[in-house]
């Protein structure tokens, strides 16, 4: 089965810093992945997806940016981070018709 | 697009009584596949259930059963003798069979089961 490796768990970070978050999966190959948001006691948000290496859609039109320079690695990042950007953001994965699996989530307070 | 609207924002119930949480979705598609996910207080997100659009048979896991009405589009979430443990936000989910697109999730419904 599918494990999903996401770091750090929380995050402080001020206004106007970059971000960098990374999420590993294994236990199958060529999965899509998934960036979500959560803010508190809300819904899921997607923001970036990625059915391959490269190649990247965008939900949500923001000052983040995601990357997937390994079948298995997906990266969540930000030149300069807001205050709106603090919340949960959970990294997911799913293989061929397979349910998604979740990371552990990174709690981000922009301070 | 698909939509997956979940009309009941909070709900408790009783230890060991039985509570039903409410799903509908609007798709056109014919084949599809259904979630419900439970995330406790710890945040982490864990599938509870799933649906196969074409089977009509409901799914069933111990405790938790749906109720899938394709036709109605109503895919409800039963939980039988409630625990502590079930106290969580549950989240309805729909994906297409393709499976290369992402799955749309409801706003969620956050559960307290009252000892």
């Amino acid at each position: 089965s599918q494990t999903i490796h996401q770091w750090p768990a929380t995050l402080v970070q001020p206004v106007g810093s970059p971000l960098s978050l990374e999420c590993t999966v294994e236990g199958t190959s060529n999965p899509n992945l998934y960036w979500y948001r959560q803010a508190a006691g809300r819904g899921l948000q997607l923001l970036f997806y990625s059915v391959g290496i490269g190649q990247i859609s965008s939900e949500v039109p923001q000052n983040l940016s995601a990357s997937r320079p390994q079948d298995r690695q997906f990266i969540l990042s930000s030149k300069k981070l807001l205050l709106s950007d603090s919340g949960f953001y959970l990294c997911a994965s799913t293989g061929n018709l397979s349910p998604l699996h979740f990371g552990n989530g990174t709690r981000l307070t922009v301070t | 697009a698909q939509t997956v609207t979940q009309s009941q924002p909070e709900m408790s119930v009783q230890e060991a009584e039985t509570v039903t949480l409410s799903c509908t979705y609007d798709t056109s598609e014919s084949n599809y596949y259904l979630f419900w996910y439970k995330q406790p207080p710890s945040r982490q997100m864990i599938l509870v259930i799933r649906q196969e659009a074409y089977k009509q048979q409901n799914a069933t896991e111990n405790r938790f059963s749906v109720n899938f009405q394709k036709a109605a589009k109503s895919f409800s979430l039963k939980i039988s003798d409630s625990q502590l443990g079930d106290t969580a936000m549950y989240f309805c989910a729909f994906m297409k069979y393709s499976g290369n697109t992402p799955l749309v999730f409801g706003k969620g419904t956050r559960l307290s089961v009252i000892a």
